[in-house]
């Protein structure tokens, strides 16, 4: 089992609120990603970390934004959240020099 | 044309069925290739990495074809427990770019 973890699970909340997903591992990877994915589709990359302070956008376009402070906590943030926002968002980790992520098990976000 | 693509199925097969899916990838620069499995509502998992030569866990069996550029994956005497949506994953080696398939939706029935 992969030690990567996501809180919280689930969340509601209401437009222009402002949120951040926590993601954290304790596997000491240095890659770290963030991905959406709508139910029957294609996980899409928004964020992705090859180490410390190292932060990069991904394909998706996303009004979201990333830290990397630490090498085990990846949190993801969204200033004002609007219903388009509505998503899963997983985490997942990679070790450099090694192509196998590990995912967490997802945050499932929905904006009213 | 997506990079990755696959069938999205469902393939309903009865226990103990030999079921295969296949992958298809645009980019011929493409160096690494899994398949991962999705329950629903879960995160993908691992389930194989798929190496040049072809490799085998247990029931699951996955082969590359770089020529035609697809990945396939074999499952024997299906389970009630494989039913889950299968996912092929392909990245160039080096890079940040993992793409992912839809998926393939696989039920086994009873």
């Amino acid at each position: 089992e992969a030690d990567i973890y996501q809180t919280p699970r689930y969340l509601v909340i209401g437009t222009g609120k402002k949120i951040t997903l926590e993601c954290s591992q304790t596997m000491g990877h240095d890659k770290m990603y963030w991905y959406q994915q709508d139910p029957g589709m294609e996980l899409h990359l928004i964020h992705y970390s090859y180490g410390v302070n190292s932060t990069e956008k991904g394909d998706l376009s996303s009004e979201s934004t990333v830290s990397r402070i630490r090498t085990e906590h990846f949190p993801l943030t969204l200033e004002s959240a609007r219903p388009s926002h509505t998503s899963q968002y997983l985490c997942a980790s990679s070790l450099q020099g090694t192509d196998t992520q590990y995912f967490g098990p997802g945050t499932r976000l929905t904006v009213l | 044309r997506k990079e990755v693509e696959q069938d999205p199925g469902p393939f309903n097969v009865p226990e103990g069925a030999t079921v295969a899916f296949n992958c298809t990838y645009s980019n011929s620069a493409s160096q690494s290739f899994f398949w991962y499995r999705q329950d629903c509502r879960k995160e993908p998992k691992l389930l194989m990495s798929v190496y040049s030569s072809g490799n085998e866990d247990g029931r699951f069996t996955a082969q590359l074809n770089r020529a035609s550029q697809y990945i396939s994956l074999l499952i024997r005497d299906s389970k009630l427990s494989d039913s889950a949506t299968y996912l092929c994953v392909v990245s160039s080696s080096g890079t940040y770019k993992y793409i992912f398939g839809t998926g393939t939706r696989l039920k086994v029935l009873a």
